[in-house]
């Protein structure tokens, strides 16, 4: 069965740092690009990320960009997000997604991050 | 960055009957890289069709996609109980993901 599934998600203060990460199973991680992608409470879907199938190559929303740093482990099939400078407006749900010609064909079910003091 | 818009805001509609949301870009969508999905409260996000008309794998056919460039559609043929739902449209081009701000179909 293919299933993503994501930890490290809490509640932290405005300013600190945290790493989410997303265990893959049940197809071959390595040939897949893969991304980072958020929800606020109530709102819509904000992509967040994304990470070459090899890991050479890395792209960000500019609401995160020299914030947020994506990386891939493919001999632990292991999605990350290293999030650091959180602000309130980065409270969300975050899902990491399977990507296939363009399309996030596989979802996770999310990790809450709260920023809040 | 391409900005998607999609309209209605609500759909109000009754189940039996068809449902046609829409879904505008500011720019061309490439190579009609743009899909469709499905969320229910609680739920991550499923993905209805991909490539601007194909449906994925375990999609009922009364859900279908059309369109290219600027304008794109999703038309559910016959509404079951199960899809009032909120529906998002997304593209991908240039390395970078958007996604539209959401159409929500409830039950009239």
């Amino acid at each position: 069965e293919v299933q993503l599934l994501e930890s490290g998600g809490g509640l932290v203060q405005p300013g600190g740092s945290l790493r989410l990460s997303c265990a893959a199973s049940g197809f071959t991680f390595s040939n897949f690009v893969m991304d980072w992608v958020r929800q606020a409470p109530g709102k819509g879907l904000e992509w967040v990320s994304a990470v070459s199938s090899g890991g050479g190559s890395t792209y960000y929303a500019d609401s995160v960009k020299g914030r947020f740093t994506i990386s891939r482990d493919n001999s632990r099939t292991t999605l990350y997000l290293q999030m650091n400078s959180l602000r309130a407006e980065d409270t969300a749900m975050y899902y990491c997604a399977k990507s296939d010609r363009g399309a996030f064909d596989v979802w996770g079910q999310g990790t809450m991050v709260t920023v809040s003091s | 960055e391409i900005v998607l818009t999609q309209s209605p805001g609500t759909l109000s509609l009754s189940p039996g009957e068809r449902a046609t949301l829409s879904c505008r870009a500011s720019q061309s969508v490439i190579g009609s890289y743009l899909a469709w999905y499905q969320q229910k409260p609680g739920q991550a996000p499923r993905l209805l069709i991909y490539g601007a008309s194909s449906r994925a794998t375990g999609i009922p056919d009364r859900f279908s996609g059309s369109g290219s460039g600027t304008d794109f559609t999703l038309t559910i043929s016959r509404l079951e109980p199960e899809d009032f739902a909120v529906y998002y449209c997304q593209q991908y081009g240039s390395s970078s993901w958007t996604f539209g701000q959401g159409t929500k179909v409830e039950i009239k």
